[in-house]
């Protein structure tokens, strides 16, 4: 069965530092991963998406995720955080082989403080 | 374009009641899902439909029905309210269907219910 998981609930940073919010996933075939970001009581937004190709894809906000194989990660990375980055970040993927459903992880608080 | 739209924005249930929350997008999107948000658990799958006329269960479908009569409307109904099922509901679509589709899912603003 597919899964994905998100190790750390809450991650905080300094504005101007790196960011990262760490991602690994499990699934039987090639993998179709995502990240949303939940800003507080609304939806979630789509941030960015691997499908294939490239390892690194760039998405919304100036963020960016790495994707590995051989270690089941997609983590997403900002260069330099805002305060305005202060949200719930989610980690989902979808199995090809496994329908059309969509996991997502159980997500990840990032603090940036000023 | 409205996207992506959930009515109520809230509701308070009674055990045993029943109710019925709405969602409608208008993108013409195939796929539709139903999901709840819990502290700690992420989203969680309930219902999910790859088109009209065809709903499946998802991960968490005790206590709920789904039909999806339009492309449009993917309403959600709690039978017989739980305070289990005190949650925040979110409403998704998307393009394509299927398990083969790599788009992205467009959410509603969710519906915050309590039952008690």
């Amino acid at each position: 069965a597919q899964s994905v998981a998100q190790p750390e609930d809450q991650v905080n940073v300094a504005e101007g530092n790196p960011l990262t919010v760490k991602c690994t996933y499990s699934v039987s075939g090639n993998p179709y991963l995502f990240w949303y970001v939940q800003y507080p009581n609304r939806g979630l937004q789509f941030l960015l998406k691997y499908i294939t190709g490239d390892n690194l894809v760039k998405g919304s906000y100036g963020f960016e995720a790495e994707f590995n194989k051989s270690q089941t990660s997609f983590h997403l990375k900002k260069p330099s955080a805002l305060v305005s980055d202060s949200a719930l970040y989610f980690c989902a993927v979808r199995d090809p082989n496994q329908g059309g459903k969509l996991i997502f992880g159980q997500g990840t608080e990032l603090s940036v403080k000023p | 374009n409205a996207g992506v739209t959930q009515t109520p924005k809230f509701q308070v249930l009674k055990t045993g009641q029943s109710m019925t929350l709405q969602c409608a997008q208008d993108m013409n999107h195939e796929y539709m899902s139903w999901y709840r948000q819990d502290p700690g658990m992420g989203l969680r799958l309930i219902h999910y439909s790859v088109g009209a006329g065809i709903t499946d269960q998802g991960e968490v479908p005790n206590g709920y029905n789904v039909s999806r009569s339009t492309t449009e409307d993917f309403p959600l109904r709690l039978l017989s309210a739980a305070p289990s099922q005190t949650s925040v509901y979110f409403c998704a679509s998307s393009v394509g269907a299927g398990g083969f589709s790599y788009n992205e899912q467009f959410f509603g603003p969710g519906t915050r219910l309590t039952v008690l």
